[in-house]
């Protein structure tokens, strides 16, 4: 079974300009998370979406926003970007709504550098 | 709010040493659990998690780790380090609606 995949896995970006990032799960899964990593803010909860509708959301301006298609397929919008968005973004996927004992499987992650 | 906090942001072991990284949490409910870890340049892989039940967690590559509720602790062990086990760890916790809230990581180096 294929794993969670995440395209690009590399971007460049300027400031201003906008991203879009996306994230396929393991086929089956229907829960995607997203997370920022950057060295000085550690991973960061972005949010989670289940059946097309956003569950869960963290604590990051409205530039940040993100979507799922109905095969679970889920995009993730970054507007006006800033040197402070570069950072490595993963997805996660889980087989159902997010439950504690659900595994959350992640991507390689998109590696997204603002110049 | 539950937390997580890992003691240590890189911690140095021999080849065939103990390994040792704390966790401590912070939580008002009983807590669910996780290590992941992560290698240069690839996303986060499962170790182990504690959910309920025994609170010795054995998982992938000889890892396992100790839930103690009265030291809030979930500190990760392998008895033998490996080169191939240099790599960063982190310690979650899982919160309402299936967030991980995440430690700041743990760097494990491992000398030869």
């Amino acid at each position: 079974k294929a794993g969670v995949t995440q395209t690009p896995r590399y971007l460049i970006k300027t400031r201003g300009q906008q991203v879009t990032l996306s994230c396929s799960p393991i086929s089956g899964h229907r829960s995607v998370s997203w997370y920022q990593q950057t060295p000085g803010q550690g991973l960061q909860f972005l949010f989670e979406y289940f059946s097309e509708t956003q569950r869960n959301k963290g604590n990051f301006p409205g530039r940040f926003s993100g979507r799922q298609f109905s095969n679970s397929r889920s995009e993730m919008n970054v507007s006006t970007l800033e040197l402070g968005d570069s950072a490595l973004y993963l997805c996660a996927s889980t087989r159902s709504e997010t439950s504690p004992t659900d595994t959350q499987y992640f991507g390689p992650g998109t590696r997204l550098t603002v110049l | 709010a539950q937390s997580v906090t890992q003691l240590g942001s890189h911690v140095s072991v021999s080849e065939g040493a103990l390994v040792l990284l704390r966790c401590n949490y912070s939580s008002s409910v009983p807590p669910y659990l996780f290590w992941y870890v992560q290698y240069p340049n690839q996303g986060l892989q499962l170790l182990l998690k504690y959910t309920t039940g025994a609170t010795l967690v054995k998982g992938i590559n000889g890892f396992e780790a100790e839930f103690k509720k009265s030291e809030t602790s979930f500190h990760l062990t392998k008895p033998s380090a490996h080169m191939s086990d240099a790599a960063e760890y982190f310690c979650a916790v899982i919160v309402q609606g299936g967030k991980l809230i995440f430690g700041q990581g743990t760097e494990l180096s491992v000398k030869p």
